[in-house]
């Protein structure tokens, strides 16, 4: 049974960086692609991007300046960073395994879709100084 | 991108009850691929549906998405006392991936 936690420093100062690491366990971390997701208090959930172990990755139009996903099979783990923090990014930040849909095209490269079929409990990050 | 609206916000019933909540699209969610997800304090939110009517592994057949283009729903056909939690819809139809901003199933 697979199973997610993510981890990492609870309070980051303004205009740092914020890291967090989702350790896998129960499966391997180079078979699915993995994503980060964040929801501020009393506001719905945002998608932060998503990573596969080859390095390929697709991050949130909003947040692409600003973020950098990898991943460490060694460890089975996939990192988050998140530069130049500002209160707005205060929020419960989760990870999450993603189920690929392949879609063939009529020519080309197939389409492809992704939605998250098991995530973390999820871990509080603040950013105050 | 596509902004989820989801109804009512909050939705009192008591257990043995059918709950029927909604989640509606601001423009078409591609090939239906609409997710439904529950979520309780402290726990990992946990996928229901998928592709709008999809049950994932082990979701009790209680549980029932529907629904095409902009508007679906999520139905409980008969209310355990555990089913008692927020619940989000998500789209994965286009890029950004969106989520719904929840509803809450509380006991009357």
């Amino acid at each position: 049974q697979v199973q997610l936690q993510e981890s990492g420093p609870g309070l980051v100062k303004p205009s740092e960086t914020l890291s967090l690491t989702c350790t896998v366990s129960g499966d391997s971390i180079t078979s699915y692609y993995w994503s980060w997701i964040r929801q501020p208090a009393g506001k719905r959930l945002e998608w932060i991007g998503r990573i596969h172990a080859s390095g390929n990755n697709n991050y949130h139009p909003s947040l692409k300046s600003r973020v950098t996903m990898s991943v460490d099979t060694s460890r089975n783990q996939v990192s988050l960073m998140l530069r130049s923090v500002a209160a707005a990014d205060t929020a419960m930040y989760y990870c999450a395994r993603d189920q690929r849909v392949i879609v063939p095209a009529e020519v080309g490269m197939p389409y492809f879709y992704y939605y998250m079929d098991v995530w973390g409990k999820g871990t509080t990050v603040t950013v105050s100084s | 991108e596509i902004v989820l609206t989801q109804s009512p916000d909050t939705l009192s019933l008591s257990p043995g009850e059918r709950a029927t909540l909604f989640c509606r699209a601001s423009q078409t969610v591609g090939s239906g691929y609409l997710a439904w997800f529950q979520h309780k304090p402290g726990q990992a939110p946990r996928l229901l549906i998928y592709g709008t009517s999809s049950r994932a592994t082990g979701i009790p057949d209680r549980f029932s998405g529907s629904g095409s283009g902009t508007d679906f729903t999520l139905t409980v056909s008969r209310l355990e006392p555990e089913d008692f939690a927020v619940y989000f819809c998500q789209q994965y139809g286009s890029s950004p991936n969106t989520f719904g901003q929840g509803t809450k199933l509380e006991i009357k």
